[in-house]
């Protein structure tokens, strides 16, 4: 079956340090990979989007490349915001955007 | 962006007893909503998927005779927990499917249910 793995957390950083959270994942066919974030108290909200091997979702300064030979889609920000805290969740989808698989989630916290 | 509301946010009942959960598209038509369940530290399950005018189709184990699903028009859909037991607290979230922009699925804030 189709399974999404990402590190635990919660991670916590200091202001403008280098974030890594990692993601792989497990599909039958050739998925498309998703990074979702909820901020508190809303809705997860679609962060950036990769559809094929060796693609570089980004939004926000945050990327994530997807990369089929080591089955990963790790997220990454070269210098991190007390705003970018909230929990992200990495995701797959074999049709589209539709019936995602998500991972467990991970917290981020960012202090000043 | 595309905005989904749920209602309500939060609810308490007793067991033996039914809640019923909205997911409303508020600016845009989805003819697809989605509902999914969060267990603490758990990744979101998908439930059912949930298609306009048709009846819901549901993930491998989840009981349909005990969560129903309405989809009654395009920008509604509904979730009731019939006869909710302890084990049914939980936090539903619904998301919706923008078919005709950004194809893209759009997710509501989340309902917690508590069971007594």
């Amino acid at each position: 079956g189709n399974s999404v793995t990402q590190m635990e957390g919660p991670v916590t950083l200091s202001e403008e340090a280098f974030l890594t959270i990692n993601c792989t994942y497990t599909a039958t066919g050739y998925p498309s990979l998703f990074w979702y974030v909820q901020y508190p108290g809303e809705g997860l909200q679609l962060l950036l989007k990769a559809t094929k091997a060796d693609d570089k979702g980004s939004n926000k300064g945050f990327e994530a490349t997807y990369r089929k030979e080591t089955t990963s889609f790790h997220l990454e920000k070269g210098s991190v915001q007390v705003s970018d805290s909230a929990v992200y969740f990495c995701a797959l989808s074999l049709f589209g955007n539709e019936k995602l698989t998500f991972g467990t989630g991970t917290r981020l916290t960012i202090i000043p | 962006g595309a905005v989904v509301s749920q209602h309500p946010s939060r609810v308490i009942c007793k067991s033996g007893t039914s809640v019923k959960i909205e997911c409303r598209s508020l600016d845009f038509q989805a003819t697809t909503m989605f509902w999914y369940r969060q267990f603490p530290k758990k990744s979101l399950m998908l439930m059912a998927t949930s298609n306009e005018g048709s009846k819901a189709t549901y993930e491998q184990g989840v009981e349909k005779d005990k969560f129903l699903i309405n989809h009654a028009s395009l920008t509604l859909s509904t979730l009731t927990v019939t006869s909710a037991h302890p084990e049914d607290s939980s936090f539903y979230i619904c998301s919706a499917y923008y078919s005709s922009g950004a194809n893209e699925q759009f997710f509501g804030p989340g309902t917690r249910l508590t069971v007594l």
